[in-house]
């Protein structure tokens, strides 16, 4: 596509529900984040995708948070038991190559009730 | 200590102004430098990318980067309502992976 696409745009889940977020970054990008974004917090980030593996998961705040590629497109961020601090906007991005200037999607926007 | 330091703001400047956005970082491995913009509910958009110390302008926005002073700017000139965002500040080291890591960033109100 044009550019990178996130699903859900909007997301309201009960505390302890698991849910899953999408990202379909642009074609032929094979570098892949995701950051979260919290009011004031600034981007914060979770995970590294280069092609399928992720060399760098180092911002996963806990095992609740997982997250896979597939076909070195797709990218699909899980979390589990989800809790009230985990409300944010979770934001995707992808770049031609490590290094490279990063194009984002607009966000799933995730509320914890 | 944060690794990078941005004013929140939020800052308000009548149109036509010149606006200067700030950061702050501590660590010298960082070498590579962007500015991102967010519209509200939008995810960011790369502004300006450089690498190297001294002034990279591209139309109306100037990027500065003074690494013995570990500090960057943004200015805008002639400032529009259009560039009413939030202006974000992205660093990065040369080292493995390509995390970036980000400012708070700081918001721009352009009045009329």
């Amino acid at each position: 596509g044009a550019g990178v696409s996130q699903s859900p745009s909007n997301k309201v889940t009960e505390k302890g529900k698991d849910v899953e977020l999408r990202c379909d970054p642009i074609s032929g990008h094979t570098a892949l984040y995701w950051y979260r974004q919290s009011l004031g917090q600034g981007l914060e980030f979770l995970i590294y995708f280069q092609g399928n593996s992720a060399p760098d998961k180092s911002g996963l705040p806990s095992d609740r948070f997982s997250a896979e590629r597939t076909g070195g497109s797709v990218s699909t961020l899980t979390i589990q038991r989800t809790q009230q601090e985990d409300s944010a906007v979770y934001l995707c991005a992808s770049s031609l190559n490590e290094g490279g200037g990063y194009t984002f999607g607009s966000g799933t926007r995730l509320t914890v009730v | 200590q944060k690794e990078v330091e941005q004013d929140p703001g939020p800052l308000s400047v009548p149109e036509g102004a010149i606006v200067s956005l700030n950061c702050t970082y501590s660590n010298s491995a960082f070498q590579y430098f962007m500015w991102y913009r967010q519209y509200s509910r939008k995810g960011p958009e790369l502004l300006m990318y450089t690498y190297s110390s001294g002034n990279k302008e591209d139309g109306r926005f100037t990027a500065q980067v003074d690494k013995s002073s570990k500090y960057i700017s943004l200015f805008i000139r002639d400032s529009q309502p259009s560039d009413s965002a939030t202006y974000l500040c992205a660093i990065r080291n040369t080292g493995t992976a390509s995390k970036l890591t980000f400012g708070t960033g700081t918001r721009l109100q352009v009045t009329l």
